[in-house]
């Protein structure tokens, strides 16, 4: 069974910070891998889709890497702004088509 | 945000009542898609639509059942509602099941059973 993990919980930084935010998971038969933003009280948005034949994908002050061999995705987040505070969520499609989550790390970004 | 709808936002109900909650679409996207959130444990697959009248289940399936009449609609009821399904549940879309095309997601009905 796919676990996906995403260590630690929570982060607090200073604006301004580049920072990283991991995400592992268990089978590398996977068929993408998907990092998506929640906002408070709020669905999710999804922010960077790495097909599994890619490595990484990028999208504004976003970076995606993924390493299927060795179960592991990185979010980089370049120059972090309080509004970057939120949770972003981790989750890769199986082989069965269906979306595995991790639980979220949950970002807070002092002014 | 894609055309997804989810009412109700909220409710409040008691313990053995029937639920039912409604998802919407404007996007004609053939997979729809009802998952919980909860603490500790993330999103979890309840039930997923792959045409009308074409269901399956979920990681978490048990309590539920699920009905597709319409392309646009989605509905997840809770025949006898008990206290553990006090959850938020999110509805979601795609076009295909392994796409590469990100599946949209509802804002979310926040369920409290007491």
């Amino acid at each position: 069974k796919q676990e996906v993990t995403q260590i630690p919980a929570a982060l607090s930084v200073p604006e301004g910070e580049n920072l990283v935010l991991n995400c592992s998971f268990t089978d590398s038969a996977i068929y993408n891998l998907q990092w998506f933003r929640q906002d408070p009280g709020k669905g999710l948005t999804s922010l960077l889709l790495i097909q599994s034949s890619q490595r990484e994908q990028t999208s504004g002050r976003l970076n995606a890497s993924l390493d299927k061999s060795s179960g592991r995705s990185t979010l980089y987040i370049a120059a972090s702004q309080p509004g970057d505070s939120a949770t972003y969520l981790c989750a890769v499609t199986g082989a069965n088509s269906k979306l595995t989550f991790g639980k979220g790390i949950t970002l807070s970004v002092r002014p | 945000d894609a055309g997804i709808t989810q009412s109700p936002r909220h409710k409040v109900t008691e313990t053995g009542t029937p639920v039912t909650l409604r998802c919407h679409q404007t996007e004609n996207h053939r997979y729809m898609y009802w998952y919980r959130q909860d603490p500790g444990h993330g999103l979890r697959l309840i039930h997923y639509s792959y045409g009308v009248k074409d269901t399956d289940k979920g990681e978490v399936s048990d309590g539920y059942s699920v009905s597709r009449s319409k392309t646009e609609d989605f509905l997840l009821t809770l025949e006898s509602a008990t206290s553990s399904q006090t959850s938020v549940y999110f509805c979601a879309i795609s076009p295909e099941s392994l796409s590469n095309q990100p599946q949209h997601f509802g804002d979310g009905t926040r369920l409290s059973i007491l």
